[in-house]
């Protein structure tokens, strides 16, 4: 699976948009952008996944480039819920359910 | 609301004591994980099930830890003997083959002096 690389945190004022970026330049063809996150000392929380097309769903977007190398995803409306560490995998879509491997993250903390 | 059920949630213990972890994932779902959390090594995954079969344990110490799924409601973490660098917070997660998403239990927060 291609290594993705996020910035280690981040801020955001509350009732502001959340954008978070990654970069995964060496995704391949057959690899979807997924993002799960983690509040603190919760068990990761899946959130949006994507091969190529723009997604939306009610927790989040998230927005691929056309080269697929990097991508963003967007919190509308950030709450101080959302603070959390937020995940960026890039994976292989296969017939299985396959192992997660995640980096670092990004911390995002949201600020009343 | 369906969700991924771990016990204990936390456990204390002494070095060289057995530990035995227990997650009940969602009812249906045929995959199951189990990853490990510290703060040097972030989240790894420990070995993970399909059907009830071990497909990946090469995360795991094998001299010391085992995985096992005795029925489709239940899966099993054990560490014998346990040491201090076990300390951790162990997940447990659950998914569907071919499924886009897992779930992820509250986790066990283990601590081995």
């Amino acid at each position: 699976d291609a290594k993705t690389t996020q910035p280690p945190s981040m801020d955001c004022a509350e009732g502001r948009a959340a954008n978070l970026p990654c970069n995964h330049s060496t995704i391949s063809g057959n690899e979807y952008v997924y993002w799960y996150r983690q509040i603190h000392s919760q068990g990761p929380q899946y959130i949006i996944h994507g091969l190529k097309n723009n997604e939306t769903n009610e927790m989040a977007s998230l927005i691929i480039t056309e080269d697929r190398k990097s991508s963003t995803l967007i919190l509308p409306h950030a709450t101080l819920r959302d603070t959390a560490v937020y995940y960026c995998i890039v994976r292989t879509r296969s017939s299985g359910n396959t192992p997660l491997v995640f980096g670092k993250g990004t911390r995002l903390s949201v600020i009343a | 609301d369906a969700r991924v059920t771990q016990t204990p949630r936390d456990k204390v213990t002494e070095m060289g004591q057995e530990v035995t972890m227990r997650c009940q994932p969602i009812l249906g779902h045929n995959t199951v994980f189990w990853y490990r959390q510290t703060m040097m090594q972030g989240l790894e995954l420990l070995a993970y099930f399909r059907n009830r079969a071990p497909l990946d344990d090469s995360g795991m110490p094998k001299d010391r830890f085992s995985a096992e799924m005795p029925d489709a409601t239940l899966a099993t973490l054990k560490i014998q003997p346990s040491e201090p660098r076990d300390s951790a917070v162990y997940f447990c997660a659950s998914g569907l083959v071919g499924g886009e998403t897992q779930y992820f239990g509250p986790g066990t927060r283990l601590l081995v002096l």
